[in-house]
């Protein structure tokens, strides 16, 4: 069974410049998170979907996040304009729908730099 | 406000004795707990979990303690072996929030030979 897919791995940005990363979660998984994690932190969630609706955003930067997940598969997380503290690893998790746990399966994650 | 707190950066162990990782939380109602054990540049996989109404969990090697009253809960390593080396994240969810999980700032473990 393949994985979480994530791309790019590597990004690296000059503030104020946009960036976008791609995930693409286990087949059949409808529920799909977008976190991030800071180097030395725990990951912090930033939005999850259920099939192509978002269940919670409470913690999406929206000045400046935007998530999408159109088709109820695929989900690109956006980020314009960039700033220095948006530097972390974008890590993106797929749940089957209807679990009551919480056993996420995370993707390798997209590194960000903001320089 | 932190409400899963890890307050070991690092623990080093040595091969074939135990580890022990620790993970405090503040939310009374998180009632679903899990680990997270994270290589260099992979994503976190899932390890082991508690619920609420149990005390303990064992599965092989690995095994959770939950104290709710202390609201505090542990990961033991038994016994410790190099590949265990690795970052692991205590995570914490209530039945009825979605699967939405918060997690603890992470423990180093380093396990040597």
């Amino acid at each position: 069974e393949a994985g979480v897919a994530q791309s790019p791995r590597y990004k690296i940005i000059e503030k104020r410049q946009s960036v976008a990363f791609w995930c693409n979660p286990i087949s059949g998984h409808a529920t799909l998170y977008w976190y991030q994690q800071i180097l030395g932190q725990g990951p912090k969630l930033l939005i999850q979907f259920q099939n192509n609706g978002v269940v919670d955003d409470s913690q999406l930067p929206k000045d400046r996040f935007s998530a999408e997940r159109l088709k109820g598969v695929d989900s690109t997380l956006k980020i314009q304009p960039a700033k220095l503290e948006d530097s972390a690893v974008y890590l993106c998790a797929s749940m089957l729908a209807g679990v009551s746990t919480g056993e996420l399966f995370f993707g390798e994650g997209s590194r960000l730099t903001v320089l | 406000d932190q409400q899963v707190k890890q307050n070991s950066p690092s623990l080093s162990v040595q091969e074939g004795r135990i580890s022990i990782l620790n993970c405090d939380y503040t939310n009374s109602m998180f009632d679903y707990f899990l680990w997270y054990k994270k290589y260099p540049a992979e994503g976190p996989t899932f390890l082991i979990s508690i619920s609420s109404i149990k005390d303990k969990n064992e599965d092989g090697r690995f095994t959770v303690f939950l104290n709710k009253s202390a609201k505090h809960l542990s990961l033991h390593i038994v016994p410790s072996q190099p590949g265990d080396s690795a970052v692991y994240f205590c995570a914490a969810t209530t039945y009825n929030a979605g699967n939405m999980l918060t997690f603890g700032g992470g423990t180093r473990l380093m396990v040597k030979p």
